[in-house]
């Protein structure tokens, strides 16, 4: 595989539950961040991790808990979540300090809170 | 703080012609860089076009082409010969690079594009 993977595409969860969503990317960037997308709404960011260090964390409640155990891999712990919290999470990834040639994004987790 | 705005929410175009997207940012930065992302309805991110403000000239990709005015912030992207595949959402988009630290990205709200046939 190429690129960013996100899994699951779609996620139904309910306020009490507890879940994770999972970024994968296989490009050898160093650097992946999370956004929430929301309708009517500029792209959020939520946390970055740059060489596995969280660098960022733009007050975001802690019902949302990041993790990145290696430069590939980032998660989203979720848990006791509100209705409000529905929208599409997003994965980028970056290779920082090597010119700028953006990010690159999944395809997102559409989450819907019940 | 910098912030995009996209003053335009939906456009629409018929195919084979040419449209314009606007988009202005608010920065007392001198070095950053300015994108344009487009996200079709199978919600991936795709970067259409990038241009680094220390360039005068103007950012080029095939049918992709932008009009950078650094004085006035402006930043929009034209689309010639629009296609019935460049239908999706648009994403203007700042990153600073003050002091050689590169910034996160910053988007706009967006602008949704419609291509008729």
């Amino acid at each position: 595989e190429t690129g960013v993977t996100q899994t699951p595409r779609h996620l139904v969860m309910g306020m009490t539950n507890k879940k994770s969503l999972k970024c994968e990317q296989h490009l050898g960037h160093n650097a992946m961040y999370w956004y929430k997308q929301s309708a009517k709404k500029p792209l959020e960011l939520m946390f970055v991790y740059s060489l596995e260090e969280r660098v960022e964390n733009n007050s975001v409640p802690s019902r949302f808990s990041p993790e990145c155990p290696n430069s590939s891999h980032l998660f989203l712990h979720l848990h006791t979540l509100q209705p409000e919290d529905s929208a599409l999470y997003l994965c980028a990834s970056s290779q920082v300090h090597v010119g700028d040639y953006g990010y690159t994004f999944g395809s997102g987790t559409r989450l819907t809170v019940v | 703080a910098q912030t995009v705005t996209q003053s335009q929410p939906e456009m629409s175009v018929q195919e084979a012609e040419t449209v314009t997207l606007s988009c202005t940012y608010d920065t007392s930065e001198s070095d950053y860089y300015l994108f344009w992302y487009k996200q079709p309805p199978s919600r991936q991110m795709i970067l259409v076009i990038r241009q680094e403000a220390y360039k005068q000239q103007n950012a080029t990709e095939n049918r992709f082409s932008v009009n950078f005015q650094k004085a006035a912030k402006s930043f929009s992207l034209k689309i010639s010969d629009s296609q019935l595949g460049d239908a999706a959402m648009y994403f203007c988009a700042y990153r600073t690079n003050y002091g050689g630290s590169q910034g996160n990205l910053i988007f706009g709200k967006g602008t949704k594009l419609s291509v008729k046939p």
